[in-house]
C-alpha cells in the first residue's frame, strides 16, 4: 500500500510554545489529508479537512487558530498546534488519500507531551 | 452523538474464543471500512466493504455489510492473543471518513 509518513513521532515542549506536525504522502499525490486527535483508548476524531490549495474545512468545536493547518503541496500537510497548553497533550494521527471515496493511508502518529 | 456507533466498547476474552464487533448507523454509507490499531501506531487497514449483504474473509476474520447498508460486523474466529488491539470501524460521510468510537479487545492466553 501506499505510504504516509508523519514527522515527527514523538515530541515534548514547553507550554506556550508552538509545535509543527508534518504529513508527508511518499508514493502518492494527495489532493485531501485529514488530521485527527485521539486520546488514550479512544477513537479518532476529526480535527479538520485539508484539501491542497485551499483553507482547511476544520469541525465543529476545533479552534483553528490553535490547530494551523497547511496543504501548500499534493504531499505535504502540516499542522502547527499554536500556544500549546498541557490539554493539546494527546496522539496526533494524519491520513491522505489520491481523491474523493478512494482509500485513505495512515501516518504513524505523533505523541505530543506538553510539559 | 456518534454517526457511528461501536459495540462492544471493550473485550476481554479467552484464547480460542470467538468473538464479534458491531458497527451501526441510522445513516447510509458507501462503503464502510474496518481498522486495527495499535498502541502508539497509526490505525492499518483490514478490509473495506462497499456493496450491501457483502461478507469478506480474511483468514479468521468475516466482515460483513448490512443489507440497507448501515450496519457492518467483524467475527473473530479463535481468537489468538495477537489479535490484541483496537479495532475501529469507519465510513465515508460527505468527503470525510469518519470513525465509531472503537471496541478494545484483550486476548489472554
Amino acid at each position: 500500500g501506499a505510504v504516509v509518513s508523519q514527522h515527527p513521532s514523538r515530541v515534548i515542549c514547553k507550554s506556550g510554545t508552538s509545535v509543527k506536525i508534518e504529513c508527508r504522502s511518499l508514493d502518492f499525490q494527495a489532493t485531501t489529508m485529514f488530521w485527527y486527535r485521539q486520546f488514550p483508548k479512544q477513537s479518532l476524531m476529526l480535527m479538520a479537512t485539508s484539501n491542497e490549495g485551499s483553507k482547511a474545512t476544520y469541525e465543529q468545536g476545533v479552534e483553528k487558530d490553535k490547530f494551523l493547518i497547511n496543504h501548500a503541496s499534493l504531499t505535504l500537510s502540516t499542522l502547527t498546534v499554536t500556544s500549546a497548553h498541557p490539554e493539546d497533550s494527546s496522539f496526533y494521527i494524519c491520513s491522505a488519500r489520491i481523491s474523493m471515496n478512494t482509500e485513505a493511508f495512515f501516518g504513524q502518529g505523533t505523541r505530543l507531551t506538553v510539559v | 452523538t456518534q454517526l457511528l456507533e461501536q459495540s462492544p466498547q471493550f473485550l476481554s476474552i479467552q484464547e480460542g474464543e470467538n468473538l464479534t464487533v458491531y458497527c451501526n448507523s441510522s445513516s447510509v454509507f458507501s462503503s464502510l471500512q474496518w481498522y486495527r490499531q495499535e498502541p502508539g501506531e497509526g490505525p492499518v487497514l483490514l478490509v473495506t466493504v462497499v456493496t450491501g449483504g457483502e461478507v469478506k474473509k480474511l483468514k479468521r476474520l468475516t466482515f460483513q455489510f448490512g443489507d440497507a447498508r448501515k450496519d457492518s460486523s467483524l467475527h473473530i474466529t479463535a481468537a489468538q492473543p495477537g489479535d490484541t488491539g483496537l479495532y475501529l470501524c469507519a465510513g465515508e460521510y460527505g468527503n470525510k471518513l469518519v470513525f465509531g468510537a472503537g471496541t478494545i479487545l484483550r486476548v489472554k492466553s
